[in-house]
């Protein structure tokens, strides 16, 4: 069963726009992660935050963390068409070994 | 060099035949991990290990099996393959003594059950 949903599933925006995504979860966790996933290539690990953090940034990538609400969000500013790729949250929580559990992705799409 | 290599980076198999996708690392990390990817439905744990002697069933373990062969290697089977396990495969590693559990992937096995 999948921890995280994504919202949306697609999104398609400008080069130089912002592009958000969100994430939602079900149970308590220790920390979540945001992965990009170029077309059919292994996953990369973008930014963790703690659930005791609200806010981290990385370069253009900024994450909030909202623990009452179970939710996050991932915001690229400035985006460009090399942000083109799938989008995934995964959570930590609500298993035995704390394992991660993936949502099914945002697909973004930056358009030149 | 890729620091978590998959093989092959793509098999068709028939019905019936028992496969090996293998994986290997150098990262030097403790934990290795499988997971299949289906369109939508995100990243599914098939089985993970923490160490050479330990081996753990995921969310989706039936039809695998899996090999600690030493820390840096771990390799999934299909004894007997079937359609439904078409998907895109997944190996990882994470450092246990790293701050979170962040994985590092490789570059996958495309895997089409005939």
């Amino acid at each position: 069963s999948q921890q995280g949903e994504e919202d949306p599933q697609a999104l398609s925006i400008q080069e130089g726009e912002n592009a958000t995504m969100n994430c939602s979860y079900k149970t308590s966790i220790n920390n979540l992660q945001w992965y990009r996933q170029n077309s059919g290539r292994g996953l990369v690990h973008l930014i963790l935050i703690r659930s005791n953090e609200r806010e981290k940034h990385s370069g253009r990538l900024r994450v909030t963390l909202d623990t009452s609400k179970k939710s996050s969000s991932l915001l690229i500013t400035a985006s460009r068409a090399a942000d083109t790729a799938s989008y995934f949250c995964a959570t930590d929580g609500n298993n035995a070994g704390n394992m991660l559990t993936f949502g099914g992705g945002t697909r973004l799409m930056v358009k030149p | 060099d890729a620091d978590v290599t998959q093989t092959p980076r793509n098999r068709i198999t028939k019905t019936g035949k028992r496969i090996m996708l293998e994986c290997s690392q150098t990262k030097g990390h403790d934990r290795m991990y499988w997971y299949r990817q289906d369109p939508g439905l995100g990243l599914r744990l098939i089985y993970y290990s923490f160490d050479v002697k330990d081996i753990n069933k995921g969310e989706i373990s039936d039809g695998y099996s899996v090999s600690r062969q030493a820390q840096a290697k771990f390799s999934l089977s299909l004894e007997s393959a079937i359609p439904n396990q078409t998907a895109l495969y997944f190996c990882a590693t994470s450092d246990s003594r790293g701050p979170g559990e962040k994985l590092f992937f490789g570059s996958g096995t495309q895997l089409s059950v005939l």
